[in-house]
């Protein structure tokens, strides 16, 4: 399986103070996503990035930016985290080789 | 709108069980993934498929791309498969994914 951590795995936060997740992989894939996992839904694609500093929105991106600087590393950030943003957040990135993606462990955050 | 539907939501078999999840999809897909994900959150990736049936230990996948639908069957089921089985499409116009809502089993001994 593929290398992937999140930091942190699970957070508490405040309503209005900025969040930052990271996703970490070790495989040298191209593409990464973000997404959040909520009751009653599928997985949903807040952003992904198809290379270093190449990133684009998924369908519930308001609220959230990534950013890529490095091929291993992809991070989430909340900028003014609100109630609505509690959920659990996933990382995947995708091997075209295996036409696989591998997911990260989640990260459980909540918005009090 | 939902482009992938998956049924049924929840299901409970007995052990030994013969059982079947369905997936369908609403647009043109590169490939389907079949994911695995247990209590405690992790997710795994099954098979992909872009044509025919695929077969690991117990588990079967099946796709008509036609249809736009998938299957994935279980034999002889355990306890041990209980979880949520999630259906994904690849679109056919990017690297993008979209996932169905997941199907909750339990297998009861």
């Amino acid at each position: 399986d593929a290398g992937i951590t999140q930091s942190p795995r699970h957070k508490v936060t405040e309503t209005g103070t900025p969040v930052t997740l990271r996703c970490h992989q070790t495989e040298n894939h191209r593409y990464m996503y973000w997404y959040r996992q909520d009751p009653g839904h599928g997985l949903r694609l807040i952003h992904y990035s198809y290379g270093v500093k190449d990133t684009d929105k998924g369908e519930v991106s308001d609220g959230y930016s990534v950013s890529r600087s490095k091929t291993e590393d992809f991070l989430l950030t909340l900028e003014s985290a609100t109630s609505s943003q509690t959920s659990v957040y996933f990382c995947a990135s995708f091997s075209r080789r295996t036409d696989t993606q591998y997911f990260g462990p989640g990260t459980r955050l909540t918005v009090l | 709108k939902n482009e992938v539907e998956q049924s049924p939501q929840n299901l409970t078999a007995q052990e030994g069980e013969f059982i079947t999840i369905n997936c369908s999809y609403s647009v043109g897909i590169s490939a389907l993934h079949w994911l695995q994900q247990h209590p405690g959150g992790g997710i795994v990736s099954l098979f992909m498929l872009s044509s025919g049936k695929k077969k690991h230990g117990r588990l079967i996948a099946t796709i008509n791309i036609q249809e736009k639908h998938s299957s994935l069957h279980i034999t002889a089921s355990h306890p041990r498969d209980s979880a949520v089985y999630i259906c994904a499409v690849r679109v056919r116009t990017g690297n993008q994914f979209y996932f169905g809502t997941g199907t909750s089993l339990t297998v009861i001994p």
